[in-house]
């Protein structure tokens, strides 16, 4: 059994469109995190819920926004996509917020063409 | 949110060797410190963690020690394996990462 997991693996698409990445835990855990790994490799937190309630939102543009239907998912929608969005996009969950581990899901490499 | 800093950004050690890799926090109330593993191509996977309320944890070959006046905690890796060649990222509580540590253990 996947305990974190994301859809699609590999996403290719065109400049200009909107797609959206899910992201499903069945770990029971209240907490759900959204990061992108640019090539570089720095793994930079996008956001977090807790409870389905959005408690880290950082710097990051507005065509980016998270939906938490319920703890066990946790969706990311790209409007109007960017060169610049191109990266691996990891979803994680863990327990509690903070203070416990995390469980990454395989990652989605998002290319923009 | 915590501000986290690694260092060094790549470290390139001979096989048996032992690796160290060190992070300084800002906040002086964090309470855990965790550090991950990234093969190549993989998910980051927890290795090894410590709360404040310890110096040191070990776990085999791998260790992490906390030194809470001087905020920071540094990760241990002896008798280094080629296996042990990946991006070990350290992160704060706040589940914000360090910007990553480049391991290549040479055979």
């Amino acid at each position: 059994d996947t305990a974190v997991s994301q859809t699609p693996k590999y996403l290719v698409t065109q400049m200009g469109n909107d797609k959206s990445i899910k992201c499903e835990q069945n770990l029971g855990h209240d907490t759900m995190y959204w990061y992108k790994q640019d090539s570089k490799k720095f793994l930079k937190i996008m956001f977090s819920y807790n409870n389905k309630e959005l408690i880290i939102n950082e710097t990051v543009p507005n065509r980016f926004s998270p939906k938490s239907p319920d703890k066990a998912h946790l969706n990311l929608h790209i409007n109007s996509l960017e060169l610049g969005d191109s990266a691996v996009y990891f979803c994680a969950s863990s327990q509690l917020w903070g203070n416990t581990e995390a469980f990454f899901g395989q990652g989605t490499r998002l290319t923009v063409v | 949110g915590e501000n986290v800093e690694q260092h060094p950004s790549t470290l390139s050690v001979q096989e048996g060797d032992s690796a160290v890799i060190k992070c300084t926090y800002s906040d002086s109330a964090s309470n855990y410190f965790p550090w991950y593993k990234q093969e190549l191509g993989k998910r980051p996977q927890l290795i090894i963690d410590i709360r404040s309320n310890v110096g040191e944890k070990k776990d085999q070959r791998i260790a992490v020690t906390l030194n809470k006046t001087a905020k920071h905690f540094s990760l241990h890796i002896t008798e280094t394996q080629p296996e042990d060649s990946a991006v070990y990222f350290c992160a704060g509580d706040d589940m914000r990462f360090g910007a990553g540590t480049r391991l290549t253990v040479k055979p």
